[in-house]
């Protein structure tokens, strides 16, 4: 593919339902990222893949936040039991692992409001 | 925990006038990037800085990490309506995970 996609784009949702987000990264990028952005905001780290390892999930709100990568590749975010304060643009970034080369590719993200 | 700052918050321009916005960080830091984000679009990569007083260009476009890498800062010359968007500054302390600032968001009025 030609860049990260994600989806669905949008997701609404009653509050208590549970979400999943996908994930599609670059071919080839072993690195993941998981990013919340709320309006008006910069992206906050949620947690970050390398290859199918989590090596990072430090900013994950609550234990409700749950994220997976089972095989190195897509990638997916679960929200249980949505509360309203998770309402938020969810993003997606990958990127190689070459030396100092970080660039980080971002996906469009998923627009998720919980009603 | 680190912490990244931007200033301003917003500003807007006339076309053609200079822009400047400032990035802080609380840490060290070992690399920093900024990116920009259109409206209701999604971060895009600009640069990469990763040592102390690198001044890089692009363009239009001049970024410089501070000595201390500590503080970044990004100056376009002559803006251009195609230049609107929030700019963002992101920090890594071991450059994996980043951290980001709020932006700033530029306005460039015709």
């Amino acid at each position: 593919g030609a860049g990260v996609s994600q989806s669905p784009r949008y997701k609404v949702a009653k509050r208590g339902q549970d979400v999943a987000l996908r994930c599609d990264p670059i071919s080839g990028h072993v690195s993941l990222f998981w990013y919340q952005q709320a309006l008006g905001q910069g992206p906050e780290f949620l947690t970050y893949f390398q290859n199918e390892a989590q090596l990072d999930k430090s900013g994950l709100p609550s234990d409700r936040f749950f994220a997976e990568r089972p095989e190195g590749s897509v990638s997916t975010l679960k929200i249980q039991r949505t509360q309203q304060e998770d309402s938020a643009v969810y993003l997606c970034a990958s990127r190689t692992l070459r030396g100092f080369d970080n660039e980080q590719f971002f996906g469009p993200g998923t627009r998720l409001t919980v009603l | 925990g680190q912490q990244v700052m931007q200033i301003p918050q917003y500003q807007h321009v006339q076309e053609g006038e200079d822009f400047t916005t400032y990035c802080n960080s609380s840490t060290t830091l070992s690399n920093i990037q900024w990116y920009k984000q259109r409206p209701g679009g999604h971060p895009v990569f600009l640069i990469q800085l990763v040592k102390s007083g690198e001044v890089k260009k692009q363009k239009r476009l001049t970024f410089q990490f501070g000595e201390a890498k500590k503080n970044s800062s990004l100056h376009i010359t002559a803006t251009q309506t195609t230049d609107v968007g929030t700019y963002f500054c992101a920090g890594s302390r071991y450059g994996q995970n980043f951290v980001f600032g709020p932006g700033t968001r530029l306005s460039v009025l015709p």
